[in-house]
């Protein structure tokens, strides 16, 4: 089984520029998570996806960053206009569904990252 | 809130001398799930381990061994007789009920040198 994979695995762009990242989640995984990590800090979650919908974005740094998940199958990250901060690398993680309400989704697969660097 | 710390920013060891990787976290929530992940020079993150906040029994998995302690809130990684192919930076991680959202520490970057 296919995991978690990430287009592209490097992008180098000028600042102002756009650029969008895409992740294909496990098959059936309904639960999408996008992180990053900046400047060697810890990874930072971004924002959940459960199908389509956005179940928590609370950790997107600001509107310049726009997630997407048509169709509840892959997802694509855009960021427009790209600034050097936003230098890192972005995961992506999918997990399926417990449905069980009280307890935490199941385990997180991580795909292998998208390294950005804003020049 | 939810937060990871992970002391240690880099760990420098000699092939097969034994390594511990520091994790302490803080929740509210009484439920809760611990994690650790290895990121390899290759960039993926793999799995190593998960905890439930119920369960604080020590897991042993070869070389690998975890202490879960409820009382000082950490989650502890040993490695046993370390090989060069454990060099990586090792994330600890926290994920509770209510947040689905996995709050990470910001890593330890092991080298083992033969």
């Amino acid at each position: 089984e296919a995991g978690v994979t990430q287009f592209p695995s490097h992008s180098v762009i000028e600042k102002g520029q756009t650029v969008t990242l895409r992740c294909d989640p496990i098959s059936g995984h309904d639960n999408l998570y996008w992180y990053r990590r900046v400047m060697g800090k810890e990874i930072k979650f971004l924002l959940h996806f459960v199908k389509e919908s956005k179940q928590d974005e609370s950790g997107m740094p600001n509107n310049r960053f726009l997630a997407e998940r048509t169709g509840g199958t892959y997802s694509t990250l855009k960021v427009q206009p790209a600034e050097l901060e936003d230098s890192g690398v972005y995961f992506c993680a999918s997990s399926q569904d417990t449905g069980i309400r009280e307890l935490p989704k199941n385990e997180q697969f991580f795909g292998p990252g998208t390294r950005l660097t804003v020049l | 809130a939810q937060k990871v710390t992970q002391a240690q920013t880099e760990i420098s060891v000699v092939e097969k001398e034994d390594v511990t990787l520091d994790c302490v976290y803080e929740t509210r929530d009484t439920t809760y799930y611990l994690f650790w992940y290895k990121q390899p020079p290759s960039g993926e993150l793999v799995f190593l381990i998960r905890r439930n906040s119920f369960d604080e029994q020590n897991e042993i998995s070869g070389r690998y061994s975890w202490n879960f302690q409820k009382s000082t809130s950490s989650f502890n990684f040993t490695i046993t007789a370390s090989q060069v192919v454990d060099s990586a930076v090792y994330f600890c991680a926290l994920s509770e009920t209510v947040y689905n959202d996995m709050r990470f520490g910001a890593g330890t970057r092991l080298t083992v040198k033969p």
